[in-house]
């Protein structure tokens, strides 16, 4: 079953504008990864955070991580008709080596 | 990280057939894993194929319905037994490279009439 809930399910923006993405997940975790899928393809690895990191920067990528909250968020920061895609949280817990999906965020960056 | 490869990137089956779907990795790699998205829906892990050993399938998923191969450290294929409309889905399979970051392959678009 799915680890994680994301918001908002769907968020459309125009061209240049940030766009953050909210990822919560139930149980502790080892990693947690961010994916972005354009439209029904394979997936794309964005960036990992670790349990014991805070926030990782990957150029215009700002992924925070709050494992007391239990929650990730993902910032794409000047946003580009490119980025418009589905975008998926993960987890890694415990001795799993699988990863556990949230729900998606599907982001349209209007030009 | 790791390129991977599938076959075939889409297909249109009749139900009651089966379909086998492959993927290569361009390295050696010990876990493969198979998941499913269903349309508009995120990712369900089916199993965890490891070389040399049965699949690990996750609840929900049976060996007779989507029966898998692993027989090397590059290759694996999973097949769709009996399909029926519902079974219409992206199947992906991935890899984990290191201890931690999982790499996916293209995806497999099945649409059965």
């Amino acid at each position: 079953s799915q680890q994680g809930e994301e918001d908002p399910q769907a968020l459309s923006i125009q061209e240049g504008e940030n766009a953050t993405m909210n990822c919560s997940y139930k149980t502790s975790i080892n990693n947690l990864q961010w994916y972005r899928q354009n439209s029904g393809r394979g997936l794309v690895h964005l960036i990992l955070i670790r349990s014991n990191e805070r926030e990782k920067h990957s150029g215009r990528l700002r992924v925070t991580l709050d494992t007391s909250k239990k929650s990730s968020s993902l910032l794409i920061t000047a946003s580009r008709a490119a980025d418009t895609a589905s975008y998926f949280c993960a987890t890694h817990s415990g001795s799993a080596r699988q990863l556990t999906f949230g729900s998606g965020t599907q982001l349209t960056v209007l030009p | 990280s790791a390129v991977i490869s599938q076959k075939p990137s889409r297909d249109i089956c009749q139900r009651g057939t089966s379909l086998t779907i492959q993927c290569q990795v361009d390295s050696q790699v010990t876990m493969m894993f198979w998941y499913r998205q269903q349309p508009g829906q995120s990712l369900t892990l089916i199993a965890t194929a490891n070389q040399g050993s049965e699949a690990t399938y996750e609840s929900g998923f049976v060996i007779d319905k989507f029966p898998i191969s692993r027989p090397n450290l590059t290759f694996s294929t999973l097949t769709v037994s009996n399909m029926s409309p519902e079974d219409s889905s992206i199947y992906l399979c991935s890899v984990q490279v290191g201890s931690e970051t999982q790499y996916f392959g293209p995806g497999t678009r099945l649409l059965v009439l």
